[in-house]
């Protein structure tokens, strides 16, 4: 099956640095990627939309100059949390389509800010 | 918008079976999704419905009713494995967001 990849597993940064996390399709191209943040105990929150070539689209209530998105090629889709901060401290994992009727999610990236 | 709600907690017994409800409000339809989350991992994909009625995988089958706003996933022949959070996802009328219900927590006990 399709295969997406997220790196790094797991980061830990001083508060009010930047970290960049990267999402991958492995074996496939995707035009459209997705973000998604998940806190303990809670469901999966979509954040944006990654579109190839073109502006990523936010989701209500997310800053789109915090959490940056880069989609530069088929894939690969980059977001950067910018001046992080602990509440950002979460699990953040990404998913691409593998078509209309499934959608294939990378292993997660925990980030821990201090 | 939307809105779906699933069970926050279930528990079952080893060998037995377990349905996990869904329903959803929606503005607009275009398939529903079932995933299986262990802690600290990553959701894998258990079954996708886009037409009325039943879909079967193995120990695991999903039932939708699209008139009704709702689903199931019946988990059969429980294995202590399948402790795990279970996700239901709709996707809406555009593109191929999808929105996920609060996840439904199953224990399995011996």
């Amino acid at each position: 099956g399709a295969v997406v990849s997220q790196h790094p597993s797991w980061v830990i940064c001083k508060s009010g640095t930047s970290v960049k996390i990267e999402c991958r399709s492995l074996d496939f191209q995707a035009t459209t990627m997705f973000w998604y943040r998940q806190f303990p105990k809670q469901s999966l929150m979509l954040m944006a939309t990654s579109n190839e070539g073109s502006k990523a689209t936010y989701e209500q209530g997310v800053e789109k100059d915090k959490f940056l998105i880069n989609h530069a090629s088929l894939t690969l889709s980059t977001l950067t949390v910018t001046s992080a901060h602990p509440e950002d401290s979460s699990f953040y994992i990404c998913s691409a389509g593998g078509g209309i009727d499934t959608q294939y999610f990378g292993p997660g990236t925990r980030l821990t800010v201090l | 918008g939307q809105n779906i709600d699933q069970p926050t907690e279930m528990t079952a017994t080893e060998g037995a079976i377990v349905q996990i409800n869904c329903t959803y409000q929606t503005s607009g339809f275009n398939g529903l999704f079932w995933y299986q989350q262990h802690a600290g991992e990553a959701p894998t994909f258990l079954s996708y419905n886009v037409l009325d009625g039943l879909e079967e995988k193995g120990r695991f089958s999903s039932f939708l009713s699209r008139s009704k706003g709702y689903s199931y996933l019946l988990l059969k022949e429980l294995q202590m494995k399948d402790s795990a959070s279970y996700l239901c996802a709709v996707r809406g009328a555009a593109g191929n967001k999808l929105t996920f219900g609060g996840g439904t927590r199953v224990l399995v006990k011996p």
